[in-house]
């Protein structure tokens, strides 16, 4: 099993251009989360989703939106990229029990410019 | 609002010396709380976790974390610490198991 994987790896955008971040996980969990990694500010949560077709707003939604048509993948959308959108992207997944614990990819790192 | 203060940003200690981090949460009437490890460049592992039950919970690679509700905190030991340890350390809590919430992260570096 593949686990939980990120595609792409790296990214470079200009200001105002757009990208899809792919999410994709091969172990049947229900929920899946978009994370951004910023320095001395740990994980905050951007976006979720509890199922295939749902998805929800987390800690911090603003400038990203995402969808979750298949339950296998959670797409993370950025329309209109802007500096203060150069983080580093994790993507997890859970079976979404309380006792279940995330399974994460190996991250994409974007920078805006 | 429900969260999880790491109080030590920066963790220095020498290898076989023990070590820990620090970690407290919010305190609620049912609480899940995680422990995960973050190697340069890669994604977060986990660690050990404590659902219910026995306080004290035993992880991967030597690690322990002992859960104390009166003071509400998971802080993670380790009684000798190696090279391999460095590393970047979350504390991690979820309430509903929709949303977990994490520390800002703790950055363990083995001195030789």
């Amino acid at each position: 099993n593949a686990g939980v994987t990120q595609t792409p790896k790296f990214r470079v955008l200009k200001t105002g251009q757009s990208m899809t971040l792919l999410c994709a996980q091969d172990m049947n969990h229900e929920y899946m989360y978009w994370y951004r990694q910023d320095p001395g500010m740990g994980l905050r949560l951007i976006h979720y989703s509890v199922g295939e077709g749902t998805t929800a707003k987390g800690e911090v939604p603003d400038g990203y939106n995402v969808s979750r048509l298949k339950k296998q993948n959670f797409l993370l959308g950025l329309e209109s990229a802007a500096p203060s959108q150069t983080s580093v992207y994790f993507c997890a997944s859970t079976w979404g029990w309380r006792d279940s614990e995330q399974y994460f990819g190996p991250g994409t790192r974007l920078t805006v410019t | 609002a429900q969260s999880v203060t790491q109080l030590d940003s920066q963790v220095p200690v020498f290898e076989e010396a023990p070590v820990e981090l620090r970690c407290n949460y919010s305190s609620s009437v049912s609480v899940y709380l995680f422990w995960y490890v973050q190697y340069p460049n890669q994604g977060l592992q986990l660690l050990l976790k404590y659902l219910s039950g026995s306080t004290l919970v035993k992880g991967i690679n030597g690690f322990e974390a002992e859960f104390n509700k009166s003071q509400t905190s998971f802080h993670l030991r380790k009684p000798s610490v190696h090279i391999s340890d460095t590393a970047e350390y979350f504390c991690a809590v979820t309430y509903t198991g929709n949303q977990f919430y994490f520390g800002t992260g703790t950055s363990l570096t083995v001195i030789p």
